[in-house]
Order: structure tokens, then sequence, then C-alpha cells
């Protein structure tokens, strides 16, 4: 099991510059997450799935699209990018009876200038 | 998240010595309170997690305290080693969500 992949590690864009945030997971899990954290504080939810099909808003939504066709992918997109979405972006993803237990990727490190 | 915290933001502990990481919430609705270990450069890992109506749990070398009364929550690692240097971050959910403390950084000394 490879686990849950993010892509890229590391991404520079200009201020209203789009991208697609890569994320996949091998484990078969219902649930993903986007998080982004910055500096000195702890991870704020941007967007959610509990299922191919299916997203919702988490603490932080604007700004970005995610969309869930397949179990396996979550992409998360920023539509025009700013300087306030540089941050370090995480996904996670976790079995629907072990919610608390999520497994998280290595993250992307975003800087918008 | 707003309403999780943590105490202090960093803790030096000896090698072989407990240590214990504090955070407080302001959530009373939450189900759960969970932490989380975060070492350098990756992705937060799973710890342990407790349920609202519990007051302890424990599990590998850790035990979490909840204590509702003061909506304070806790992690004790026993016998602290180096490889438990690392950002620890208390969280709660509620539904699905998750809503993270600030983290308090453990150092670890030889």
């Amino acid at each position: 099991n490879a686990g849950v992949t993010q892509t890229p590690k590391f991404q520079v864009l200009k201020t209203g510059q789009s991208m697609t945030l890569q994320c996949a997971q091998d484990m078969n899990h219902e649930y993903m997450s986007w998080y982004r954290q910055d500096p000195g504080m702890g991870l704020r939810l941007i967007h959610y799935s509990v299922g191919a099909g299916i997203t919702d808003q988490g603490e932080v939504p604007n700004g970005y699209n995610v969309s869930r066709s397949t179990t396996e992918d979550f992409p998360l997109r920023l539509l025009s990018a700013a300087p306030s979405q540089t941050s370090v972006y995480f996904c996670a993803s976790t079995h629907r009876d072990r919610e608390n237990e999520q497994y998280f990727g290595p993250g992307t490190r975003l800087t918008v200038t | 998240g707003e309403n999780v915290g943590l105490h202090l933001p960093t803790l030096s502990v000896q090698e072989g010595d407990n240590s214990i990481i504090n955070c407080a919430y302001s959530n009373s609705a939450s189900d759960y309170f969970i932490w989380y270990k975060q070492e350098s450069g990756k992705g937060p890992q799973f710890i342990i997690d407790i349920r609202s109506n519990m007051d302890k749990r424990q599990g590998q070398r850790v035990t979490v305290l909840l204590n509702k009364t003061v909506k304070h929550l806790s992690l004790q690692i026993a016998a602290t080693q180096p490889g438990d240097s690392a950002v620890y971050f208390c969280a709660e959910k509620r539904d699905y969500k998750l809503s993270f403390g600030a983290g308090t950084t453990v150092t670890v000394r030889a």
C-alpha cells in the first residue's frame, strides 16, 4: 500500500493562476479531506467527502473547489491563487468505521507570489 | 481551530521522563477528542482518541485524560524517547469534522 499520496510536493504560483493539487489513496477509504496548515497553527479543514460524488465544505472553503468522482482520488483546485493561500496542504483519508484515525499524506507546500 | 488550544507551545523533556501535554477546549458538544503527532516534514499521525463520555484511555506508552468539568484534555507519554520529539496536536471531532489546536512542540533531551 502506498497509503495517501500527494502531488506535487512543492509549487510556486503567481497571483491569479489556477492549479490542482492531487491526492490519491489506495486503502479503499470512504472519507477524504483537505486541510491547510499555516505556521504556528493547527490544521484547518477546507473540504471533505464521505464518498464518491459527495463533497462538503469545511472551516475555510473559500477559493477552493473539490470533486470526488472516484473513491481513490480527491483533487483540490485553486481557482485564482492569492498570497493568503500560501500554506502547506494535507490530504487525509479514513475508513468510515474508524473516523478518528485519519491517514495523512506528506503534504504539498504552496507559495503564491 | 478556535475552540481547541494547547496550554504551552513548547515542552522540553529529559529522555526517560514522562511527558504531559495539555489541551483546553471550549466546545462541549464534541463527540471525540483525538491526539495526533506530526514529525518534521511529515503529515500528522494518529496517536489515540477518547470518546467524550470517557475519562481515561490508555494505549501503548500513552494515556489520554479528559476532564469535562474544566474542559481539559491531556496526553501523557511514559518513558519519553528521542523518537517522541514532534509537534503534538489535540483535535476535537463533531460529526465528521476535526478541529485542531495550535500544537505543542516536544523536544526530548538526551
